[in-house]
């Protein structure tokens, strides 16, 4: 099965700190479509996980646009551009490239 | 308004069987694959199973293989997992996700909690 480590997996920032996340893969994610099918989800205390990013670096609708995706093959990083307060929770890649789909451990987002 | 309510968890025995159910609304449900995703306490979060908009094909996660069944009534607009055989370990929140592409799961319902212990 693929393995997603996510770096760090604890990450203080303050309001309006730029930080990024990295999500590393043991294989490459690229598909032989062409598609790298790496995503990014958030998970805010108590509640359900919500997409951010698809595709690597599309940005969901509705998403502020503070949060950015990038990467390719096994190394994939999510940025966001001046932390607010809602930012914080956990955040996890997930990748759809090979089966089984598998997530990241989760990074959690603290307030410093 | 996309909604995706869960029902069905609870607490069960070793070895036997629950089946949840995920009742979906706000949008055309026949033209979307669904999937269960589920999240152990304090743990992260693990793919369980997917089916198609259609409801014939299904993939499963190593871990539940044989022991669950994802389905789907489409004039219900539900989406089910029955799971058989259950064990300490498959005790979860589990949550309904609406999947638009490979592992992109666009909207997620508040999730139910299963608990597997005697």
């Amino acid at each position: 099965d693929v393995v997603l480590t996510q770096t760090p997996p604890t990450l203080s920032a303050t309001i309006g700190q730029s930080v990024s996340i990295s999500c590393r893969s043991s294989q490459s994610l690229l598909h032989s479509n062409g598609n790298t099918y790496l995503h990014w989800l958030l998970q805010r205390p108590g509640q359900s996980p919500q997409l951010l990013i698809y595709l690597v670096s599309r940005l969901e609708s509705g998403v502020p646009n503070r949060f950015s995706g990038s990467g390719s093959g096994t190394d994939f990083t999510l940025k966001i551009s001046g932390v607010e307060a809602e930012d914080l929770g956990v955040y996890y890649c997930v990748q759809g490239t090979h089966a089984p789909w598998t997530f990241g451990g989760g990074t959690k987002l603290e307030l410093k | 308004e996309v909604q995706l309510v869960e029902s069905g968890g609870g607490l069960v025995q070793p070895g036997r069987s629950l089946k949840l159910s995920c009742a979906a609304s706000g949008f055309t449900f026949s033209d979307y694959n669904m999937a269960w995703v589920r999240q152990a306490p304090t743990k992260g979060l693990e793919w369980v199973a997917s089916i198609s908009y259609g409801g014939s094909n299904t993939h499963y996660g190593d871990s539940v293989k044989g022991r669950f069944t994802i389905s789907r009534d489409n004039a219900k607009s539900t989406l089910y997992l029955q799971m058989d055989s259950l064990r300490s370990e498959d005790t979860a929140t589990y949550y309904c996700a609406r999947q638009t592409i490979a592992a992109l799961f666009d909207y997620w319902g508040q999730g139910v909690m299963v608990t597997v212990s005697s």
